[in-house]
């Protein structure tokens, strides 16, 4: 069965620095991955999505995340954080329906 | 503008006093879903509906009712409502299932004592 694991529930990073929010994916089949961004009060949207057409996929708002089959790994990264990217992260995989993960809230200090 | 509307967005209740959530999308997409997000569990599927009158039970379904008499309506219902309830929920939609975008309503946080 698919699962996704987010490694950390919380992250504060200052604003410019690296974003590097963690994912590990258990599938037995070539995965269809996901990253969603929750927005305070707002429902989830899609930063991007792993097609297997190439394993670094960019997103949107700078973000983007490499695939890798050998780490069964999926992380989000960003260069340089903003103030606005304060949210909440979720990382999923499809398995016949949505599996997120637990989520982690990125906190951006000034 | 493409969008999955839920109704309400927030709503407290007292225990057994049957609800529904409304949720709907204009996009003329097959596949919807209802999830609860409660904190440290990430969001789980409760039911789900690949098309007009076709659901099927996600991996939380105790306690709630769906229906799907048309594409663009997908009403959670709860006939008696318990606090274990209590929660945020979320509606989504997409075009089909597998790798192709959710779209998700706002949520409705449902309080219930």
């Amino acid at each position: 069965a698919q699962s996704v694991t987010q490694l950390g529930s919380h992250v504060s990073v200052s604003e410019g620095a690296l974003v590097l929010l963690r994912c590990n994916y258990s599938s037995s089949v070539p995965p269809y991955l996901f990253w969603y961004v929750q927005y305070p009060n707002q429902g989830l949207q899609l930063l991007l999505k792993y097609t297997s057409a190439a394993t670094l996929v960019k997103g949107i708002n700078g973000f983007e995340a490499e695939f890798k089959k050998s780490e069964t790994s999926f992380h989000l990264t960003k260069p340089s954080a903003h103030m606005s990217d304060a949210a909440e992260y979720f990382c999923a995989v499809w398995g016949g329906k949505l599996i997120f993960g637990q989520g982690t809230e990125l906190s951006v200090k000034p | 503008e493409a969008q999955v509307t839920q109704n309400p967005r927030y709503l407290i209740t007292v225990t057994g006093k049957k609800l529904t959530v409304t949720c709907s999308q204009n996009m003329n997409h097959e596949y919807m879903s209802w999830y609860r997000q409660d904190p440290g569990l990430g969001l789980r599927q409760i039911y789900y509906s690949m098309n007009v009158e076709v659901t099927d039970k996600g991996d939380v379904p105790e306690g709630y009712k769906v229906s799907r008499k048309e594409k663009r309506n997908f009403p959670l219902i709860l006939e008696s409502p318990s606090p274990n309830q209590t929660s945020l929920y979320f509606c989504a939609s997409s075009l089909q299932q597998g790798n192709t975008e959710a779209f998700f309503g706002q949520g409705t946080r449902l309080t219930v004592v």
